[in-house]
């Protein structure tokens, strides 16, 4: 596609459920992002893939999330046993690379609110 | 604490006019710096990128500015548009790190 997609792009919950989270990157790019962002907040580094692995899932606050890139395109963050307080819009984006000099190009995001 | 600060937190302005948002950040060694623009309930796109050479750079009406020696970086929004209320996130990549660090954004207002 032209950009980076997300889907859904809301997504209403009940505490304690699980939830997925999808994102289609540009295609090309092998470098993959995911962020939280808070309402009022800059976006907060989650996970950084390059290609299918994970270079540093330092982000991801505990093990009741987790993401998965098996072929190295779409991607998928997986949050169990969903709380309150996950309640924010996840967004993904990717770069051609990696690095500090490419461009992020962000997704629209998916609001999650867990009730 | 956040290495990159950014003020206002909001502005109201009127439609024409201009404004200006600061950004004083403390990230080291340093790369380059962004500045994205956020619409309500979209994704942030990219406005201008900076490297520590560079002291200006225009898109269209948005100007940015940039003095490495005080860590500091200014974006200016000339006749401002309706289309121009949005956030505007400060975003400084440190050296040889994928990792951003992002402001907590200017909610820029314009009424017509």
């Amino acid at each position: 596609g032209a950009g980076v997609s997300q889907t859904p792009s809301n997504k209403v919950t009940e505490k304690g459920k699980y939830v997925e989270l999808r994102c289609d990157p540009i295609s090309g790019h092998t470098a993959l992002y995911w962020y939280r962002q808070s309402l009022g907040q800059g976006p907060e580094f989650l996970i950084y893939f390059q290609g299918t692995g994970a270079a540093d899932d330092s982000g991801l606050p505990n093990d009741r999330f987790f993401a998965v890139r098996p072929e190295g395109s779409v991607s998928t963050l997986k949050i169990q046993r969903t709380e309150r307080g996950d309640s924010a819009v996840y967004l993904c984006a990717s770069s051609l690379k990696g690095g500090s000099t490419d461009t992020q190009y962000f997704g629209p995001g998916t609001r999650l609110t867990v009730l | 604490k956040n290495q990159v600060e950014q003020s206002p937190q909001s502005l109201i302005i009127l439609e024409g006019k201009n404004c200006t948002l600061q950004c004083n950040y403390t990230v080291s060694p340093f790369s380059n710096l962004r500045w994205y623009k956020q619409d309500t309930g979209r994704g942030p796109v990219s406005l201008t990128i900076m490297t520590f050479s560079e002291n200006t750079k225009s898109n269209g009406r948005y100007t940015a500015t940039l003095d490495a020696d005080t860590k500091q970086s200014s974006l200016h929004i000339t006749a401002s548009q309706l289309s121009d209320s949005a956030s505007y996130i400060c975003v400084v990549s440190p050296s040889n790190d994928y990792k951003l660090s992002f402001g907590a954004g200017t909610t820029v207002t314009v009424r017509a």
